[in-house]
């Protein structure tokens, strides 16, 4: 699988939107982008995914460019509760996750 | 049952002796997944199942841990002559398809003294 690279921490406020970037230039054709969270201690949480085509769900929106070599991941409205280790995944059309560091991602009252 | 079940969620054990870690997946999950996370840092992939099928057991550390899931159902991660070295959080995960989100557990907190 394709390695990401993400910044290691950001600050948003609460009430604001979040925009988290990966950087995967190495993905190749048939790789999917996905994202999950870990809140603390808890067990990761599975967030979206794409393949190229921009897509949103009830939790968050993610932005694919047109060259696939980034992505951006967007909480629309981020509150305490999305404070979070979050994860960028490059993942072929296999079973496994290889999570990296991720971005610790504090949003702020 | 709703999620990921797995039992113990504390597990406190001396050096040289086994240790049994049981995960229940989601019923109709077919696949399931065992990581292993270290404080700090992402979970890291051990052992993948489909069905009762273990189909990759890569990210196993070495002899001394195995896992089986014998009825495709509940699966056991078992650590022999447990090591300081094996403390961590150990997660399982299991999902719907190969291909589908994963939904992982609780996890087990194993700390070897």
């Amino acid at each position: 699988d394709a390695k990401t690279t993400q910044p290691p921490s950001m600050d948003c406020a609460e009430g604001r939107a979040a925009n988290l970037p990966c950087n995967h230039s190495t993905i190749s054709g048939n790789e999917y982008v996905y994202w999950y969270r870990q809140i603390h201690s808890q067990g990761p949480q599975y967030i979206i995914h794409g393949l190229k085509n921009n897509e949103t769900n009830e939790m968050a929106s993610l932005i694919i460019t047109e060259d696939r070599k980034s992505s951006t991941l967007i909480l629309p409205h981020a509150t305490l509760r999305d404070t979070a280790v979050y994860y960028c995944i490059v993942r072929a059309n296999d079973y496994k996750l290889s999570f990296g560091a991720g971005t610790t991602v504090t949003v702020r009252a | 049952g709703a999620g990921v079940s797995q039992s113990p969620r504390y597990k406190v054990t001396k050096r040289g002796q086994d240790v049994a870690l049981r995960c229940d997946p989601i019923s109709g999950h077919v696949s399931l997944y065992w990581y292993r996370q270290a404080l700090g840092q992402g979970p890291e992939f051990l052992t993948y199942f489909n069905y009762e099928a273990q189909q990759d057991k890569s990210g196993l550390p070495n002899d001394r841990f195995s896992a089986e899931r014998p009825e495709g159902s509940i699966s056991t991660l078992t650590i022999q002559r447990t090591e300081q070295r094996d403390s961590a959080m150990y997660r399982c995960a299991s999902s719907l398809t190969t291909r589908a989100e994963a939904f992982f557990g609780q996890g087990t907190r194993l700390t070897v003294v």
